[in-house]
């Protein structure tokens, strides 16, 4: 496609429900990356996959997060039992190669949840 | 661990005044450094880049220089213009072998006409 894809753009749960985030990638894209965006943060590092190997998950908060890319295309962002403190804008980026010093990310435009 | 600290805003500035947004990092080994931009309503987009020590990396009118002895990639522009309104991010990438880009808190940029 022409830039990374993620649906839904917005995203409404009540706290305790299960939530899946879907971001697809430019294609050819080896990279992956999860970041979370707090209102008036930057964004936060969640995990990172190359192919479908994911290399680090160090910036998942919790074992409620978990994340797939099975193909090494498509990647999914599941949140079980939402809590309100999940209320954030989920980022996707990718990027070609990932030994490239300066390697740039391209970024969609994210999914805003927000945890009743 | 790694990180980086930029100034706070939002900044307000008159058209054609200079800009600087201040960014400093901590990094154990030797990251590429970066300026990502996201104008309203749109996604985050790379700005300008710089992979090594002295490298000057420029995009628009935008300038910033990889300063290893201060850890610091300051952005710097002579003279805004209304359309530079964004919030700005300064970012740097592990090189080590983690490969993930850790960004700063941001900085909003208001240009007035």
């Amino acid at each position: 496609g022409a830039g990374v894809s993620q649906s839904p753009r917005y995203k409404v749960a009540k706290r305790g429900q299960d939530v899946a985030l879907r971001c697809d990638p430019i294609s050819g894209h080896v990279s992956l990356f999860w970041y979370q965006q707090a209102l008036g943060q930057g964004p936060e590092f969640l995990t990172y996959f190359q192919n479908e190997a994911q290399l680090d998950k160090s910036g998942l908060p919790s074992d409620r997060f978990f994340a797939e890319r099975p193909e090494g295309s498509v990647s999914t962002l599941k949140i079980q039992r939402t809590q309100q403190e999940d209320s954030a804008v989920y980022l996707c980026a990718s990027s070609l190669l990932s030994r490239d010093r300066g390697e740039k990310l391209f970024f969609g435009s994210g999914t805003q949840l927000s945890v009743l | 661990g790694d990180s980086v600290t930029q100034m706070e805003g939002p900044v307000t500035l008159s058209e054609e005044a200079f800009l600087t947004i201040n960014c400093t990092y901590t990094a154990t080994g030797y990251p590429s450094l970066f300026w990502y931009v996201q104008y309203p309503g749109e996604g985050l987009q790379l700005l300008l880049k710089a992979t090594k020590a002295d490298d000057k990396g420029s995009n628009k009118g935008f300038e910033a220089t990889y300063r290893k002895e201060t850890t610091s990639f300051h952005l710097e522009k002579g003279s805004v213009q209304v359309s530079d309104s964004a919030v700005y991010f300064c970012a740097l990438r592990d090189n080590t072998g983690g490969f993930k880009t850790i960004f700063g808190a941001g900085t909003r940029l208001f240009v007035k006409a």
